[in-house]
């Protein structure tokens, strides 16, 4: 019952750096997210997907690049790393964005990123 | 663009008291509303839902209604305990999922 699961948990990295977060989902979900949670500016979403091959920019995408390649992983990848971009990052899934079924998204436990 | 607005925290109440946070959201469309809960350490998780206008939406106490003519979705419970200290989320879902910053709820004995 692994729901949604995120690698790795914590990374330090230094500046310039480059490191890709694995967001897992075994729920057939279509819909796959990434957000950023920073004390004070709630969760702000980064990249999505709406389904497989696809993806979309969110709020705040620069400095950050996704792919989906298979329906049940999204990763996330950030080239340069800049200490702006420490943060603790949230994958999160679901079957449907819209409708009056299937639209709760489910949440990895999050990796917390710190870039020195 | 789709936005949530939130009540700034944090909100410090003790417990059986009634609790309140504010939600107010734009949209384009007639999106679905939500609450989530975050405790410390965790990933959010889903505390309850609304799909269309006057929905009420309920779960462990607490509830919220879809309010369309004044764009809001605010949260309420009737006597928090301990345990309901956490940081919750107003979201809306259109064509994705967006939030708001959040709003921090200590209850204390």
């Amino acid at each position: 019952n692994a729901g949604v699961t995120q690698t790795p948990k914590f990374r330090v990295l230094k500046t310039g750096q480059s490191m890709t977060l694995l967001c897992a989902q075994d729920m057939n979900h279509e819909y796959m997210y990434w957000y950023r949670q920073d004390p004070g500016m709630g969760l702000r979403l980064i990249h999505y997907s709406v389904g497989e091959g696809t993806t979309a920019k969110g709020e705040v995408p620069d400095g950050y690049n996704v792919s989906r390649l298979k329906k049940q992983n999204f990763l996330l990848g950030l080239e340069s790393a800049a200490p702006s971009q420490t943060s603790v990052y949230f994958c999160a899934s679901s079957l449907s964005a819209t409708g009056a079924v299937n639209t709760e998204a489910f949440f990895g436990q999050g990796t917390r990123l710190t870039v020195v | 663009g789709d936005s949530v607005t939130q009540m700034e925290g944090p909100v410090t109440l003790s417990e059986e008291a009634f609790l309140t946070i504010n939600c107010t959201y734009t949209a384009t469309g007639y999106p679905s509303l939500f609450w989530y809960v975050q405790y410390p350490g965790e990933g959010l998780q889903l505390l309850l839902k609304a799909t269309k206008a006057d929905d009420k939406g309920s779960n462990k106490g607490f509830e919220a209604t879809y309010r369309k003519e004044t764009t809001s979705f605010h949260l309420e419970k009737g006597s928090v305990q301990v345990s309901d200290s956490a940081v919750y989320f107003c979201a809306l879902s259109e064509s994705k999922l967006i939030f708001g910053t959040g709003t921090r709820l200590q209850v204390f004995p």
